[in-house]
């Protein structure tokens, strides 16, 4: 079985501050990852993905995250955030059956 | 602007009627995933399709139902609705590498 856990249900930041939002999986393989956001009343976007090789993918939106294996982390991070940042961030696991699963979401919350 | 769209955007109705959500892929997406998104079950996969063919079944309940068309828009079908069916309906399509690109959603409201 594949899962995706989102330890943090709400995380608050002041603007220029950096940011960490944690993500694991667990899964039987090198899964395919991604951060996915979502402003409210929108979709979800895209904000980066990891195939294979480099551990350190940069996405959209001046976001990055790293692929740890050891750890089955794939933590989403900005090293100063902006108040648009405020928004609900979801990680996702592509795996078995092509089947995409996703974790419960972070709020992100950012103060001025 | 992700390319997919989705009808209609908004959707109020009644308990016992049927609605029906329609999705436009991007262009070359063979594959489209239905998601059902609510304040207390958060995003819940429902059904994809993949060229015209089911691929996978999520929790999708037996009053809906899904197709996907020979030029790959689809359409998610809601029957006997209930309040508990209110949610935000989330059409995604993908290229084989798995990433989902998704529409606005259509908001369904059951009165």
């Amino acid at each position: 079985a594949q899962s995706v856990t989102q330890p943090d249900i709400h995380i608050t930041v002041s603007e220029g501050a950096s940011l960490e939002l944690r993500c694991n999986y667990s899964y039987g393989a090198t899964p395919y990852l991604f951060w996915y956001v979502q402003s409210p009343g929108q979709g979800l976007q895209l904000l980066l993905k990891y195939f294979s090789g480099d551990t350190l993918v940069q996405g959209i939106k001046g976001f990055e995250a790293e692929f740890k294996r050891s750890q089955s982390s794939f933590n989403l991070r900005k090293p100063s955030v902006h108040w648009s940042d405020a928004a609900e961030y979801f990680c996702a696991l592509y795996g078995t059956a092509s089947k995409l699963t996703f974790g419960t979401g972070t709020r992100l919350q950012v103060t001025l | 602007d992700s390319g997919v769209t989705q009808t209609p955007k908004h959707l109020i109705t009644a308990t016992g009627q049927r609605v029906t959500l329609r999705c436009s892929p991007r262009s070359g997406d063979l594959s489209v995933y239905w998601y059902q998104q609510s304040l207390d079950q958060g995003l819940q996969f429902l059904i994809q399709y993949y060229n015209g063919e089911e691929r996978a079944k999520g929790n999708i309940l037996e009053r809906f139902s899904a197709q996907q068309f020979p030029d790959l828009h689809s359409e998610l079908n809601l029957s006997s609705l209930e309040l508990g069916d209110s949610a935000l309906y989330f059409c995604a399509t993908s290229p084989p590498t798995g990433e989902l690109f998704f529409g606005e959603g259509s908001r369904l409201t059951v009165l």
